[in-house]
Protein backbone atom coordinates (compact mmCIF):
# COMPACT_ATOMS: atom_id res chain seq x y z
CA UNK A 1 0.00 0.00 0.00
CA UNK A 2 1.72 3.14 -1.37
CA UNK A 3 -1.46 5.68 -0.13
CA UNK A 4 -2.47 7.93 1.95
CA UNK A 5 -6.58 7.84 2.34
CA UNK A 6 -8.22 11.21 3.14
CA UNK A 7 -11.91 10.97 4.28
CA UNK A 8 -14.47 12.03 3.44
CA UNK A 9 -13.54 14.16 -0.15
CA UNK A 10 -15.72 17.10 0.33
CA UNK A 11 -17.18 18.46 3.75
CA UNK A 12 -19.93 21.18 4.23
CA UNK A 13 -20.24 22.42 7.60
CA UNK A 14 -22.10 25.36 9.33
CA UNK A 15 -19.69 27.46 11.60
CA UNK A 16 -21.68 26.21 14.70
CA UNK A 17 -20.90 22.18 13.59
CA UNK A 18 -17.91 20.13 14.54
CA UNK A 19 -16.96 18.08 12.17
CA UNK A 20 -13.32 15.81 11.50
CA UNK A 21 -11.38 15.20 9.07
CA UNK A 22 -9.66 11.60 8.59
CA UNK A 23 -6.44 10.50 7.39
CA UNK A 24 -4.75 7.44 6.51
CA UNK A 25 -1.56 5.76 5.73
CA UNK A 26 -0.30 1.69 5.93
CA UNK A 27 3.02 2.74 5.01
CA UNK A 28 4.73 2.23 7.96
CA UNK A 29 5.72 6.13 7.86
CA UNK A 30 6.32 7.84 11.25
CA UNK A 31 5.55 11.37 10.27
CA UNK A 32 2.56 13.17 9.51
CA UNK A 33 1.18 16.36 8.31
CA UNK A 34 -1.85 18.70 7.45
CA UNK A 35 -1.78 21.36 5.39
CA UNK A 36 -4.63 23.47 3.72
CA UNK A 37 -4.24 24.69 0.31
CA UNK A 38 -6.03 28.02 -0.85
CA UNK A 39 -6.89 28.30 -4.50
CA UNK A 40 -4.04 28.79 -7.11
CA UNK A 41 -1.48 28.82 -3.66
CA UNK A 42 0.68 26.47 -2.80
CA UNK A 43 0.29 24.08 -0.04
CA UNK A 44 0.81 25.66 3.36
CA UNK A 45 1.96 23.31 6.37
CA UNK A 46 -0.39 23.68 9.73
CA UNK A 47 0.77 21.23 11.58
CA UNK A 48 3.56 17.94 11.99
CA UNK A 49 3.17 14.60 14.37
CA UNK A 50 6.07 12.56 14.79
CA UNK A 51 6.05 8.85 15.84
CA UNK A 52 2.16 10.22 17.53
CA UNK A 53 3.28 13.57 19.10
CA UNK A 54 2.66 16.69 17.76
CA UNK A 55 6.11 18.50 16.81
CA UNK A 56 5.37 21.48 14.85
CA UNK A 57 1.98 23.88 15.10
CA UNK A 58 2.48 26.39 12.92
CA UNK A 59 0.45 28.71 14.82
CA UNK A 60 -2.52 27.33 13.71
CA UNK A 61 -6.20 28.83 15.21
CA UNK A 62 -7.48 26.57 18.20
CA UNK A 63 -10.42 25.74 16.39
CA UNK A 64 -8.63 23.53 14.58
CA UNK A 65 -7.40 20.38 16.64
CA UNK A 66 -5.30 17.65 15.53
CA UNK A 67 -5.33 14.45 16.57
CA UNK A 68 -2.63 11.23 16.10
CA UNK A 69 -4.30 7.92 17.39
CA UNK A 70 -1.91 5.53 16.04
CA UNK A 71 0.96 5.59 13.75
CA UNK A 72 -1.05 5.15 10.56
CA UNK A 73 -4.16 7.28 11.83
CA UNK A 74 -4.28 11.54 12.24
CA UNK A 75 -7.27 12.83 12.28
CA UNK A 76 -8.41 17.01 12.23
CA UNK A 77 -11.08 18.25 14.36
CA UNK A 78 -12.50 21.34 13.44
CA UNK A 79 -14.83 23.36 15.41
CA UNK A 80 -16.17 26.88 15.20
CA UNK A 81 -14.67 27.43 11.54
CA UNK A 82 -15.57 30.71 9.59
CA UNK A 83 -15.75 31.16 5.90
CA UNK A 84 -12.36 31.81 5.33
CA UNK A 85 -11.56 28.56 6.55
CA UNK A 86 -12.87 26.88 3.77
CA UNK A 87 -9.92 25.56 1.77
CA UNK A 88 -8.19 22.38 -0.05
CA UNK A 89 -6.95 20.50 3.17
CA UNK A 90 -4.27 18.13 2.75
CA UNK A 91 -2.97 15.32 4.55
CA UNK A 92 1.07 13.96 4.08
CA UNK A 93 3.39 11.34 5.36
CA UNK A 94 7.25 10.50 5.46
CA UNK A 95 9.21 7.88 6.61
CA UNK A 96 10.35 10.26 9.29
CA UNK A 97 9.88 13.86 9.98
CA UNK A 98 12.04 16.32 7.74
CA UNK A 99 10.95 14.28 4.56
CA UNK A 100 14.50 12.16 3.38
CA UNK A 101 12.70 9.78 0.99
CA UNK A 102 10.25 12.61 -0.15
CA UNK A 103 6.45 13.31 1.16
CA UNK A 104 3.32 11.29 -0.04
CA UNK A 105 0.23 13.54 0.09
CA UNK A 106 -3.34 12.02 -0.03
CA UNK A 107 -6.17 13.45 -2.14
CA UNK A 108 -7.10 16.17 0.13
CA UNK A 109 -10.75 17.18 1.85
CA UNK A 110 -12.75 19.86 0.03
CA UNK A 111 -13.69 21.74 3.16
CA UNK A 112 -16.69 24.40 2.60
CA UNK A 113 -17.36 26.26 5.27
CA UNK A 114 -20.48 28.03 5.27
CA UNK B 1 14.65 32.13 3.73
CA UNK B 2 14.15 29.96 1.41
CA UNK B 3 12.18 31.30 -1.49
CA UNK B 4 11.52 28.63 -4.24
CA UNK B 5 9.85 30.49 -7.65
CA UNK B 6 8.50 28.20 -10.96
CA UNK B 7 8.96 30.01 -14.26
CA UNK B 8 6.44 30.10 -16.23
CA UNK B 9 3.19 30.42 -14.26
CA UNK B 10 1.31 29.01 -17.08
CA UNK B 11 2.35 27.22 -20.01
CA UNK B 12 0.34 26.17 -23.06
CA UNK B 13 1.87 23.63 -25.84
CA UNK B 14 0.38 21.37 -28.64
CA UNK B 15 0.51 18.19 -27.67
CA UNK B 16 3.47 15.39 -28.74
CA UNK B 17 5.84 19.09 -27.63
CA UNK B 18 9.03 18.46 -25.42
CA UNK B 19 8.49 21.04 -22.76
CA UNK B 20 10.92 22.08 -19.87
CA UNK B 21 9.11 23.14 -16.48
CA UNK B 22 11.87 25.58 -14.16
CA UNK B 23 12.13 25.46 -10.29
CA UNK B 24 14.81 28.38 -9.18
CA UNK B 25 15.68 28.05 -5.23
CA UNK B 26 17.64 31.12 -3.14
CA UNK B 27 19.66 28.85 -0.82
CA UNK B 28 21.42 26.05 -2.47
CA UNK B 29 21.78 23.74 1.34
CA UNK B 30 18.81 21.36 0.71
CA UNK B 31 17.99 17.92 1.49
CA UNK B 32 16.16 17.08 -1.78
CA UNK B 33 13.59 18.81 -4.30
CA UNK B 34 10.32 17.04 -5.09
CA UNK B 35 8.27 17.34 -8.52
CA UNK B 36 4.85 16.89 -7.48
CA UNK B 37 1.46 17.54 -9.93
CA UNK B 38 -1.81 18.89 -9.04
CA UNK B 39 -5.04 18.20 -10.95
CA UNK B 40 -7.83 21.29 -10.15
CA UNK B 41 -9.21 19.99 -6.74
CA UNK B 42 -6.88 17.41 -5.97
CA UNK B 43 -4.33 15.97 -4.12
CA UNK B 44 0.00 16.21 -4.80
CA UNK B 45 1.03 13.58 -7.05
CA UNK B 46 4.57 13.00 -6.46
CA UNK B 47 6.77 12.64 -9.96
CA UNK B 48 10.02 12.30 -8.70
CA UNK B 49 12.46 12.97 -5.87
CA UNK B 50 15.91 14.08 -6.30
CA UNK B 51 18.74 13.72 -3.34
CA UNK B 52 20.85 16.57 -3.00
CA UNK B 53 23.48 13.90 -4.06
CA UNK B 54 21.49 13.41 -7.61
CA UNK B 55 22.01 15.28 -11.37
CA UNK B 56 18.73 13.94 -12.64
CA UNK B 57 16.04 11.61 -12.22
CA UNK B 58 14.07 9.99 -14.56
CA UNK B 59 10.67 7.87 -14.67
CA UNK B 60 9.09 7.47 -18.19
CA UNK B 61 8.38 10.16 -19.97
CA UNK B 62 10.03 12.28 -17.62
CA UNK B 63 12.98 13.99 -16.27
CA UNK B 64 14.02 15.72 -13.79
CA UNK B 65 17.66 17.33 -13.12
CA UNK B 66 19.45 19.76 -10.12
CA UNK B 67 21.79 21.91 -10.28
CA UNK B 68 22.39 22.75 -6.72
CA UNK B 69 24.93 25.72 -6.93
CA UNK B 70 23.19 27.09 -9.50
CA UNK B 71 20.19 26.64 -7.36
CA UNK B 72 17.67 25.41 -10.02
CA UNK B 73 15.88 22.53 -11.05
CA UNK B 74 14.36 21.45 -14.33
CA UNK B 75 11.29 18.93 -15.12
CA UNK B 76 11.52 17.58 -18.95
CA UNK B 77 8.39 16.22 -20.15
CA UNK B 78 8.97 14.43 -23.37
CA UNK B 79 6.03 14.04 -26.08
CA UNK B 80 3.26 16.08 -24.19
CA UNK B 81 -0.32 14.48 -23.88
CA UNK B 82 -3.58 15.83 -23.12
CA UNK B 83 -3.49 14.52 -19.49
CA UNK B 84 -0.35 15.93 -18.60
CA UNK B 85 -2.41 18.81 -18.16
CA UNK B 86 -1.83 19.64 -14.54
CA UNK B 87 -0.33 22.07 -12.10
CA UNK B 88 3.17 21.63 -11.36
CA UNK B 89 4.98 21.81 -8.23
CA UNK B 90 8.12 21.91 -7.01
CA UNK B 91 9.43 21.27 -3.32
CA UNK B 92 12.46 21.88 -1.58
CA UNK B 93 13.66 20.59 1.09
CA UNK B 94 15.93 22.25 3.57
CA UNK B 95 19.59 20.67 4.68
CA UNK B 96 19.22 21.29 8.50
CA UNK B 97 20.02 19.75 11.77
CA UNK B 98 16.77 20.42 13.22
CA UNK B 99 13.26 20.00 11.25
CA UNK B 100 12.43 23.01 8.87
CA UNK B 101 9.25 22.79 6.70
CA UNK B 102 9.43 21.96 3.34
CA UNK B 103 9.25 25.51 0.94
CA UNK B 104 6.84 25.03 -2.03
CA UNK B 105 7.37 26.66 -5.53
CA UNK B 106 4.44 28.93 -7.42
CA UNK B 107 3.64 26.53 -9.14
CA UNK B 108 3.38 26.15 -13.09
CA UNK B 109 0.11 25.10 -14.46
CA UNK B 110 0.31 23.43 -17.89
CA UNK B 111 -2.09 22.72 -20.28
CA UNK B 112 -1.55 20.53 -23.28
CA UNK B 113 -3.88 20.98 -26.44
CA UNK B 114 -5.03 18.34 -28.53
Amino acid sequence: DTEVTQTPKHLVMGMTNKKSLKCEQHMGHRAMYWYKQKAKKPPELMFVYSYEKLSINESVPSRFSPECPNSSLLNLHLHALQPEDSALYLCASSLRQGGNYGYTFGSGTRLTVV
Amino acid sequence: KQEVTQIPAALSVPEGENLVLNCSFTDSAIYNLQWFRQDPGKGLTSLLLIQSSQREQTSGRLNASLDKSSGRSTLYIAASQPGDSATYLCAVNPNSGGYQKVTFGTGTKLQVIP
